[in-house]
């Protein structure tokens, strides 16, 4: 089954704590993306990657770090956590063909993070 | 930069059509989107368009026209379960990453008995 999955689905961990976020996908998708959502502001993106080794800051890059090792999966990493990082964060990857213009976004299921 | 309007919330009857509109302002269009979201779960893909006119699926359509940036989504013969929020969403290649997606704020869309 084609699908996207995202690690733990909920976290509740204290500020500083280092935490990573992992998502992998069986798609054999080039592109992949991390979107935080908050109420009232919607669907932010944090990182993308449009293919292995290859990444770039989306609108609220702060305090987030990725990597893309492995086509497959695209780990958010929290280096030192922050209250205002809780939130429900999605990871979603795509096909590159036709310069992606018309392949969907494939989300994962979320991961809630609350950060005391 | 990417500006995205969508009404915040809409109610509906059941049986009936509802038209949810989405305005943006980019300074590059490679399509647009819409997701459906419930509460809480992943957004899933409804509708793509890139050429002006509207696309039918079933019982929803999406409509675009590049020279106003404007598009809308309609639901017809709405149930209650189409009670979610509907996200739209703009692939450009400034803002939100190269060939990345804006999203709207959603419009959480109410279907009443």
């Amino acid at each position: 089954e084609a699908q996207v999955t995202q690690n733990p689905r909920y976290l509740i961990t204290v500020t500083g704590k280092k935490l990573t976020v992992t998502c992998s996908q069986n798609m054999n998708h080039e592109y992949m993306s991390w979107y935080r959502q908050d109420p009232g502001l919607g669907l932010r993106q944090i990182y993308y990657s449009m293919n292995v080794e290859v990444t770039d800051k989306g609108d609220v890059p702060e305090g987030y770090k990725v990597s893309r090792k492995e086509k497959r999966n695209f780990p958010l990493i929290l280096e030192s956590p922050s209250p205002n990082q809780t939130s429900l964060y999605f990871c979603a990857s795509s096909g590159a063909g036709q310069g992606m213009g018309n392949q969907p976004q494939h989300f994962g299921d979320g991961t809630r993070l609350s950060i005391l | 930069g990417q500006n995205i309007d969508q009404p915040t919330e809409m109610t509906a009857t059941e049986g009936a059509i509802v038209q949810i509109n989405c305005t943006y302002q980019t300074s590059g269009f490679n399509g647009l989107f819409w997701y459906q979201q419930h509460a809480g779960e992943a957004p899933t893909f409804l509708s793509y368009n890139v050429l002006d006119g509207l696309e039918e699926k079933g019982r929803f359509s999406s409509f675009l026209s590049r020279s106003k940036g404007y598009s809308y989504l309609l639901l017809k013969e709405l149930q209650m379960k189409d009670s979610a929020s509907y996200l739209c969403a703009v692939r450009d290649r400034i803002g939100g990453g190269a060939d990345g997606l804006t999203f709207g704020k959603g419009t959480h869309l109410i279907i009443q008995p």
